[in-house]
């Protein structure tokens, strides 16, 4: 399959400071991006989604940012708190009407109190 | 909760064997999506159903195999199970047949013995 991966597997953050996750993404004709939440012992859950004709998109606390000319990816999280640690994927498809979605590997992140 | 249920939480086989997993969409959603989730590989595309017939296929092994009834519920059947096959089995929804927010259930855990 395409190769969705993350630059760091683990990231530790302090209580109330602001988290960046980011993904890298190989297929350039991907046009449509998902970021998921797992908490342990739970299935994903949806966070933030972002299309390719767009290059940033806000949600309550989480920013999306897309970069199509170095294939780039970023969750921004603000203000993290405790019941954000979990494992956070970013998910790539090639078009809006084609359910192949490509997951990457996963960033756990950790929120020290 | 998201509103996906799963059965069995957990089924403990045997290799060689076959299994059944069950899936009931949340209610209105006509699309099911099957993913698969192992240690090694991540979270993996399977199968999507849509209104009863196969959308669009991932990574799909042949002795695996999947179908939506008019109830909209789904079942993935895995047969001639290996130990490689152990791995947590997700089931996702959505109103959509293409794009759109996907509402993942709890998972089913398999163990092949």
């Amino acid at each position: 399959g395409e190769s969705v991966g993350l630059h760091l597997p683990t990231l530790s953050v302090q209580e109330g400071d602001n988290s960046i996750i980011n993904c890298a993404y190989s297929n350039s004709a991907s046009d449509y991006f998902i970021w998921y939440k797992q908490e342990s012992g739970k299935g994903p859950q949806f966070i933030i989604d972002i299309r390719s004709n767009m290059d940033k998109r806000q949600g309550q606390r989480v920013t999306v940012l897309l970069n199509k000319t170095v294939k780039h990816l970023s969750l921004q999280i603000a203000a993290t708190q405790p019941g954000d640690s979990a494992v956070y994927f970013c998910a790539e498809k090639k078009g809006y009407n084609f359910n192949k979605f490509y997951f990457g590997s996963g960033t756990k992140l950790n929120v020290k109190p | 909760d998201s509103g996906v249920t799963q059965t069995p939480k957990h089924l403990i086989t045997a290799t060689g064997q076959r299994v059944t997993l069950r899936c009931s969409p949340r209610s209105g959603d006509l699309s099911v999506y099957w993913y698969q989730q192992s240690l090694d590989q991540g979270l993996q595309f399977l199968i999507q159903y849509y209104n009863g017939e196969e959308r669009a296929k991932g990574n799909i092994l042949e002795r695996f195999s999947a179908q939506q009834f008019p109830d909209l519920h789904s079942e993935l059947n895995l047969s001639s199970l290996e130990l490689g096959d152990s791995a947590l089995y997700f089931c996702a929804s959505s109103e959509l047949a293409g794009g759109g927010e996907q509402y993942f259930g709890p998972g089913t855990r398999l163990t092949v013995t």
